[in-house]
């Protein structure tokens, strides 16, 4: 059975501190994995990561996946209240239609 | 670009009705939408993929006579709850991509259906 696990589920930090956040996968056929932030609707995309070890950067948010032992990271620096949410790690399995396997979710709380 | 919409946002509705939900891509066409079913504090759970024209597929354990899907057209899925009961009480986001292979999904902003 396929299975996405995300670390930790909850997370409580200050602003300005670093946060990271972990993500790791069973999945067969496996083709990319994404990361998305959740607030209070639906989710926004933030990364798709295809090959092991190229670290993809937007701002003070970055992810790299590690394809051999299958599992990914997503880091935020600096962190601002605005950057709480719910983080979504999801796999897209190669099976015709990209179908989506997506982890628990970490629950990110940024106190002033 | 990439805008998805959902409509309503959020329904109220009595145990027994029927409550439909659609799904747009506004500014592309969307070959393919998913339609995913969150509970709280839960993660998104695929209920179903429909592509264009063709039959919808559901994922093991959905049924499909209760959660009807329609993709008529390249820009809007329809779901519709038949005989809603309070369990199905939950948050349904839909999404689309561009193309059949595309892996980025596009989410609508979600439907919250609290059935009494």
């Amino acid at each position: 059975e396929d299975k996405v696990v995300q670390s930790p589920l909850s997370l409580v930090v200050h602003e300005g501190d670093t946060v990271t956040l972990n993500c790791s996968y069973e999945v067969t056929n496996f083709r990319s994995l994404l990361w998305y932030k959740q607030e209070k609707k639906a989710p926004t995309f933030l990364f798709m990561l295809t090959s092991s070890g190229i670290e993809k950067k937007s701002g003070r948010l970055s992810s790299i996946l590690d394809k051999k032992e299958l599992f990914s990271i997503l880091n935020i620096t600096a962190t601002q209240t605005g950057d709480s949410a719910v983080y979504l790690c999801a796999v897209v399995k190669d099976q015709g239609a990209q179908k989506l396997v997506f982890g628990q979710g970490t629950r990110l709380t940024i106190n002033p | 670009g990439a805008v998805v919409s959902q409509h309503p946002s959020w329904v109220i509705c009595k145990s027994g009705t029927s409550v439909k939900i659609e799904c747009r891509s506004l500014d592309f066409q969307a070959t393919t939408m998913f339609w995913y079913r969150q509970f709280p504090k839960q993660s998104l759970m695929l209920m179903a993929t429909s592509n264009e024209g063709s039959k919808a597929t559901y994922e093991q354990g959905v049924e499909k006579d209760k959660f009807l899907i329609n993709h008529a057209s390249l820009t809007l899925s329809t779901l519709t709850v038949t005989s809603a009961h309070p369990e199905d009480s939950s948050f349904y986001i839909c999404s689309a991509t561009y193309n059949r292979g595309a892996e980025t999904q596009y989410f609508g902003p979600g439907t919250r259906l609290l059935v009494l």
